[in-house]
């Protein structure tokens, strides 16, 4: 079984500076993909950025990266610069052997002015 | 490209009733994958599909609950007869390929009276 855990339930951060989204997760799968997805108030589903178990370098989109720690068993994102835009909820993700994700509980993001 | 298209957005409906939820994939998607969200459970998987044949169930939660493919453009989430407790937000994602990055679609709000 797969389980992913995200311990803050609220962040805040200051506009133009960086966040970081802490999530572990744990899997008896050798093979298996960490994703981060964003939903606004509005409610939709964003994918944001991907790492793969296998990749050894840190998976980067734009303002965003993921600092994988395979050891450590954690995919944490961060965000560069942060923009009032960005508030929202995240939520990490995982998938293996199978192809259906297993979400986090999700961090709540508020970027003050 | 359109994205995953749900349909309806929302829907009200009495107790006893049957809800009807659809979904169109994003073209050339192989996987569909019906989720439901709520505030107590978070992001939970329904059931997905891969190239039209159901491939795993297990998170339906009773018999109330069926889904169908009839074919690679076309998805529905049936509940019969619905109840308070299936109020919630109801998403359909796809994807293709082996990174399984998944779109979600807008989402439909469920809530049952």
């Amino acid at each position: 079984a797969q389980k992913i855990t995200q311990t803050q339930p609220g962040m805040f951060v200051q506009e133009k500076e960086a966040v970081t989204l802490d999530c572990t997760y744990d899997t008896s799968d050798q093979s298996y993909g960490l994703f981060w997805y964003k939903q606004p108030s509005s409610g939709e589903m964003i994918f944001l950025i991907y790492q793969g178990s296998y990749d050894e370098q840190n998976a980067t989109e734009g303002r965003y990266s993921l600092n994988f720690q395979k050891a450590r068993k954690s995919a944490n994102l961060v965000i560069s610069a942060s923009q009032l835009g960005d508030s929202a909820m995240y939520f990490c993700a995982m998938d293996g052997s199978a192809r259906q994700l297993t979400f986090g509980s999700g961090t709540q993001l508020t970027v003050l002015p | 490209d359109a994205g995953v298209i749900q349909s309806p957005r929302h829907e009200v409906t009495e107790m006893g009733q049957e809800v009807t939820l659809r979904c169109k994939p994003i073209s050339g998607h192989n996987s569909l994958f019906w989720y439901r969200q709520t505030m107590m459970r978070g992001l939970e998987l329904l059931i997905y599909f891969n190239n039209n044949v159901p491939i795993d169930d297990s998170g339906m939660p009773e018999d109330r609950f069926s889904a169908k493919m009839p074919n690679a453009s076309f998805s529905t989430l049936k509940i019969q007869p619905s109840e308070p407790r299936d109020s919630a937000v109801y998403f359909c994602a796809s994807s293709f390929g082996t990174i399984n990055e998944q779109f979600f679609g807008p989402g439909t709000r469920l809530t049952v009276l």
